[in-house]
């Protein structure tokens, strides 16, 4: 399995919080994805990044915003949650231009 | 605007029996597209088809892609239980050298004993 992890695995917040998710790689990847999925929605990509500090906004990007500041990291945030924005968080990564992607454990989120 | 269909959305079956899948696809600048199958965490990754006509295969799971009609079936034979799951089919333009996937709905498979 391809090293990845997201962290926190769970979490339940309140409307208006901040929040802040985590994806790590050991495999020196350069492209990593953050997606949601939700029922009859399927996956979706939020945001995506092509390098250190190389981001861009993917299907769904509206209420997040993404860093990477380095190759193994990469952080999702929500500003302010949103009910809306109840979801399950997957984290991937792609080695190459147009490869396969490989996902992480996911992160369930639950906003009140 | 990019877009996947899966059919069907479910599909029961009984141990043994033979199922095919299929994916239907627009999408500007295909590069490729990419099987998932998701049990009840993370997508794990099947197949990555590029060119039409050649058919992967990995064990009992097979899967085709035609470029001049836009779709793609993964077939599984001699079904087991474990193969209950949802197959998830994605495509997706390359931005930046990363693949923007968009994925289908998905097809719940479920495998009877």
């Amino acid at each position: 399995d391809a090293g990845i992890t997201q962290s926190p695995r769970h979490k339940v917040t309140e409307t208006g919080t901040p929040v802040t998710l985590r994806c790590h790689q050991t495999e020196n990847h350069r492209y990593m994805y953050w997606y949601r999925q939700d029922p009859g929605h399927g996956l979706r990509l939020i945001h995506y990044s092509y390098g250190v500090k190389d981001t861009d906004k993917g299907e769904v990007s509206d209420g997040y915003s993404v860093s990477r500041s380095k190759t193994e990291d990469f952080l999702l945030t929500l500003e302010s949650a949103t009910s809306s924005q109840t979801s399950v968080y997957f984290c991937a990564i792609s080695g190459r231009a147009g490869n396969e992607q490989f996902f992480g454990p996911g992160t369930r989120l639950t906003v009140l | 605007e990019d877009k996947v269909v899966q059919s069907p959305l479910s599909l029961v079956v009984h141990e043994g029996d033979t199922v095919t899948l299929n994916c239907s696809y627009e999408v500007t600048n295909f590069r490729s597209l990419l099987w998932y199958k998701q049990e009840k965490k993370a997508p794990t990754f099947l197949f990555m088809l590029t060119s039409s006509g050649i058919e992967k295969k990995s064990g009992r799971l097979s899967s085709i892609l035609d470029k001049k009609e836009l779709f793609s079936i993964l077939n599984i034979t001699a079904t087991q239980t474990g193969d209950s799951a949802v197959y998830l089919c994605a495509v997706g333009p390359i931005i930046q050298g990363a693949q923007k996937l968009v994925f289908g709905q998905g097809t719940r498979l479920t495998i009877n004993p």
